[in-house]
C-alpha cells in the first residue's frame, strides 16, 4: 500500500534559526497536504498543494510540492517558540476519502 | 461554520472494562467520519472510517469497534480494554464530495488503561 515517509523524525532548532521537514510518498499523489499539532493538541490543517512544482507561502512557513509530485517539503524562516509541534504530511490514499499520514516531525524551538 | 465535538476529553479506564468514545459533527450534512489513535509521540493511525449511516471500514484488526447511528455521529467502542489501547484517540470528518480530502480534526481523547 501507499507509504508517507517523513524525515527527520525529530529536530532541535535554536529560536532564529531555519527548519525543514521532508515527506516522500511511495506513489504520485493527487494532492499533500500538511498539518501542524501542538503538543497536547490535535492536528490542525495547514495547506494543501495540488500541482506539480507548486510553492505556497503562509508568513515564515514556505511549502513545496514536488515535479513528480511524490515529495513535499516544509520550510520555517527564522524559527519563534509558536512553531513547536510535531508537523505531518499526509496525501490521499484509498478511495481518496482517506489520508496517509506521514510519521510526523516534532520541532523543539530553544529560546 | 463547522464545528466537531468529541466527548470525554480524558479517562482512565482499568483492563476489561468497557470503553465507549462520542463525537458529533455540526454543520454539515453526509461527512466522512474517521477514528484515529496517536501512541505517545508516535504518528496517526486510521482505525475506521465511515461514508454514512451504518457503513464503517475498519482498517485495523483490533478489539476496537465503531458505529455510526447518526448522520454525524460517530461512535468506539470496545467490550474489553487491553493496555496497548491506551493513546489519544482523534475523531475526525471530511467533506462526502472531494474537496481535497482535507480532514478536520476534534480535540481528542486521552485514554489510560491501567
Amino acid at each position: 500500500g501507499q507509504q508517507v515517509m517523513q524525515i527527520p523524525q525529530y529536530q532541535h532548532v535554536q529560536e532564529g534559526e531555519d527548519f525543514t521537514t521532508y515527506c516522500n510518498s511511495s506513489t504520485t499523489l493527487s494532492n499533500i497536504q500538511w498539518y501542524k499539532q501542538r503538543p497536547g493538541g490535535h492536528p490542525v490543517f495547514l495547506i494543501q498543494l495540488v500541482k506539480s512544482g507548486e510553492v505556497k507561502k503562509q508568513k515564515r512557513l514556505t511549502f513545496q510540492f514536488g515535479e513528480a509530485k511524490k515529495n513535499s517539503s516544509l520550510h520555517i524562516t527564522a524559527t519563534q517558540t509558536t512553531d513547536v509541534g510535531t508537523y505531518f504530511c499526509a496525501g490521499p490514499s484509498g478511495s481518496a476519502r482517506q489520508l496517509t499520514f506521514g510519521s510526523g516531525t516534532q520541532l523543539t524551538v530553544l529560546p | 461554520s463547522q464545528t466537531i465535538h468529541q466527548w470525554p476529553a480524558t479517562l482512565v479506564q482499568p483492563v476489561g472494562s468497557p470503553l465507549s468514545l462520542e463525537c458529533t459533527v455540526e454543520g454539515t450534512s453526509n461527512p466522512n467520519l474517521y477514528w484515529y489513535r496517536q501512541a505517545a509521540g508516535r504518528g496517526l493511525q486510521l482505525l475506521f472510517y465511515s461514508v454514512g449511516i451504518g457503513q464503517i471500514s475498519s482498517e485495523v484488526p483490533q478489539n476496537l469497534s465503531a458505529s455510526r447511528p447518526q448522520d454525524r455521529q460517530f461512535i468506539l467502542s470496545s467490550k474489553k480494554l487491553l493496555l496497548s489501547d491506551s493513546g489519544f484517540y482523534l475523531c475526525a470528518w471530511s467533506y462526502r464530495t472531494v474537496r481535497g480530502n482535507t480532514i478536520y480534526f476534534g480535540e481528542g481523547s486521552w485514554l489510560t488503561v491501567v
